[in-house]
């Protein structure tokens, strides 16, 4: 079965630390790889995405992911969070091409000051 | 537990004919967001509606309207259909009365403009 998997509903960072999300994928074909972001009371915003090619993307707001097929996984990075990051960050995976985005569960991110 | 229902879940239609699509949120649920996903494409935001109002618009054709009830169910009405407009359509739902918003998101009606 393909699926994609976030760990961890809920992430605390202080101000100008680290930020990590995790994400894994299970699938049998190469996937695309996605990482939306929603503000409160917004729709999603697409961060980064990765199809082909360099497996270290950049997204916006200085936001990158690296997909490592070996061990499945596709974690969000920022070197240095920001309380604007604070939002719920989706990680989603399409298998194909006419074939619907799977959503993860979402990481509801909480920056302290 | 209850998820987001859409329905239906397969529509086939053709060029110039209307279509209605509708999205059940989760109950206690205040907020709908209607997406589109065309074959290989990433999904786009078309527009949001929290209360019954309008809270947010993306890239929602003018053929296109969208409303949600006083039940907070949600109907995404199309026009005009168009060849292009065959895609898979889905709906997510949240409670938005705090600032922990979760979006849950239904399994899509899949349309299909012959």
């Amino acid at each position: 079965a393909q699926s994609v998997t976030q760990l961890g509903s809920h992430v605390s960072v202080s101000e100008g630390a680290l930020v990590l999300l995790r994400c894994n994928y299970s699938s049998s074909v190469p996937p695309y790889l996605f990482w939306y972001v929603q503000y409160p009371n917004q729709g999603l915003q697409l961060l980064l995405k990765y199809t082909t090619g360099a497996t270290l993307v950049k997204g916006i707001n200085g936001f990158e992911a690296e997909f490592k097929k070996s061990e499945t996984s596709f974690h969000l990075t920022k070197p240095s969070a920001h309380m604007s990051d604070a939002a719920e960050y989706f990680c989603a995976v399409r298998f194909g091409g006419y074939q619907k985005v799977t959503f993860g569960t979402g990481t509801k991110l909480q920056v302290i000051p | 537990a209850a998820g987001v229902i859409q329905s239906p879940r397969h529509l086939i239609k053709e060029k110039r004919e209307t279509a209605t699509l509708k999205c059940y949120p989760i109950p206690r649920h205040d907020t709908v967001y209607w997406y589109q996903q065309g074959p290989g494409q990433d999904p786009q935001f078309l527009i949001s509606f929290y209360e019954k109002m309008q809270s947010d618009k993306g890239s929602i054709p003018d053929r296109f309207s969208a409303q949600q009830f006083s039940d907070y169910h949600s109907e995404l009405n199309m026009s005009s259909l168009e060849l292009g407009d065959s895609a898979l359509y889905f709906c997510a739902s949240s409670v938005s009365e705090t600032t922990n918003e979760k979006l849950f998101f239904g399994s899509g009606t899949q349309l299909s403009v012959l």
